[in-house]
């Protein structure tokens, strides 16, 4: 089983400043790796597919990348509404998809 | 507009059992792999089990720490997908979303969520 390792656990950033959240993989997911934003009682948001493709609806402040083994998303200019937990999610290798613990984006 | 909609959870002795329904709404349901996936309190995302679609026949898989007591099955007339859990454990406890997967070589990602149902596994 993959395991996905994200970093740092939380991140404190203050309105406006960018954001930027690791994900590294136990051995190579090529490009098939997705991340996601949850909200506490919401249903978790697809943000980014295939490493670096921004799902329908997206904000452009969001972007991903990197390849293989290491992987990051960017949050460019934090909004009040970017708050919340982020996971990175592999699918190279099936089953399972596996996540990583998440990272927590909270206010500064 | 794409819905998944969890309902079933609630509290349940350890060994009992629990059926979880997802309502699916917005697409065609037999088109699509749905899975389960859950979180534990203070825990990340944990993949379930996946249904797929009747292009391959809604065969399923389960993760190893549930297969034996977790079945999904589907309900097209309904437009539902369940998991029957059985034989449930302390640690089964947890939200569980269903999610519409954006099927890529066998695997894939997660493209819509439901809001989750909550499994509590307590005496």
């Amino acid at each position: 089983e993959i395991v996905m390792t994200q970093s740092p656990a939380t991140l404190s950033v203050s309105p406006g400043e960018r954001a930027t959240l690791s994900c590294r993989a136990s051995q190579s997911v090529i490009s098939n790796l997705a991340w996601y934003q949850h909200k506490p009682g919401q249903a978790p948001r697809l943000l980014i597919y295939s490493a670096s493709t921004r799902a329908t609806g997206i904000p452009a402040r969001f972007s991903g990348t990197g390849s293989g083994t290491e992987f990051t998303l960017t949050i460019s200019s934090l909004q009040s509404e970017d708050f919340a937990l982020y996971y990175c999610q592999q699918y190279n290798n099936w089953p399972p998809g596996t996540f990583g613990q998440g990272t927590r984006v909270e206010i500064k | 507009e794409v819905q998944l909609v969890e309902s079933g959870g609630g509290l349940v002795q350890p060994g009992g059992s629990l059926r979880l329904s997802c309502a699916v709404s917005g697409f065609t349901f037999s088109d699509h792999y749905i899975d389960w996936v859950r979180q534990a309190p203070g825990k990340g995302l944990e993949w379930v089990g996946r249904s797929r679609s009747k292009a391959i026949g809604f065969t399923t898989d389960y993760a190893p720490s549930v297969k034996g007591r977790f079945t999904i099955s589907r309900d097209d007339s309904k437009n539902s997908l369940y998991l029957q859990m059985n034989s449930l454990r302390i640690e089964d406890t947890a939200v569980y979303y269903c999610a519409r997967v954006v099927a890529v070589a066998g695997a894939g990602y997660f493209e819509y969520w439901g809001q989750g149902t909550l499994v509590t596994v307590s005496s």
